[in-house]
């Protein structure tokens, strides 16, 4: 059974620092692209960042480019997202996606889902 | 970058209708589409991908059409568990973008 399981979330003040995890099982994680897409309090579904199966490749919203890193670490079956001078417009539940399919292109579109993790900035 | 816009943005439907969500893009995607369903305080849960095809597990009364800029997400009889949020989404160029959903209730 695929599970992805974020973390990390919590309370920072405007241009804090965090990093979220999202720990994966039930599948072979190296194989498949990951994205992380975030949802604002009330508000639709906003993609963040992916990154390829091997880690190389990284593509990044112009929302949040320049302040994000998407990362991962193959060894651990872990994805991460190190967010940096955080906005209140940042205020969003984090969910880690899984990419549908091995093959490219990438990312193209998710099949499994985490619960989530709430990232809220403010003083 | 190329933006998505789901038609209607709310849709007020009665169990066994027949319903009908559009998605429009920007500019030309081929079949690069999905559609997600979103219940309250759930994640995502995907419905279609390459624009007609149905992921497994996801009952038959959904289907999807559509390539180029005009997409449709089709659910032939509305089931009571069917009252959700759905969201189209593309690819294009390793970008992704969702349109802005369609909340369909009773």
């Amino acid at each position: 059974e695929v599970q992805l399981l974020e973390s990390g979330g919590g309370l920072v003040q405007p241009g804090g620092s965090l990093r979220l995890s999202c720990a994966a099982s039930g599948f072979t994680f190296s194989s498949y692209a990951m994205s992380w897409v975030r949802q604002a309090p009330g508000k639709g579904l906003e993609w963040v960042s992916a990154i390829s199966d091997s880690g190389v490749a990284t593509y990044y919203a112009d929302s949040v480019k320049g302040r994000f890193t998407i990362s991962r670490d193959n060894s651990k079956n872990t994805l991460y997202l190190q967010v940096n001078s955080l906005r209140a417009e940042d205020t969003a539940i984090y969910y880690c996606a899984k990419d549908g399919d091995p093959r490219p292109p990438s990312p193209y579109y998710f099949d499994y889902w985490g619960q989530g993790t709430l990232l809220t900035v403010s003083s | 970058d190329i933006q998505l816009t789901q038609s209607p943005s709310f849709l007020s439907a009665s169990v066994g209708d027949r319903v009908t969500i559009t998605c429009r893009a920007s500019q030309g995607i081929n079949t690069y589409l999905a559609w997600y369903q979103q219940k309250p305080e759930k994640a995502p849960k995907l419905l279609i991908y390459a624009a007609s095809t149905l992921q497994s597990g996801v009952p038959s009364r959904f289907s999807g059409s559509g390539s180029g800029t005009e997409f449709t997400l089709t659910i032939s009889s509305l089931q009571p568990e069917d009252f959700a949020t759905y969201y189209c989404q593309q690819l294009n160029s390793h970008l992704i973008t969702f349109g802005q959903g369609t909340r369909l209730e009773i």
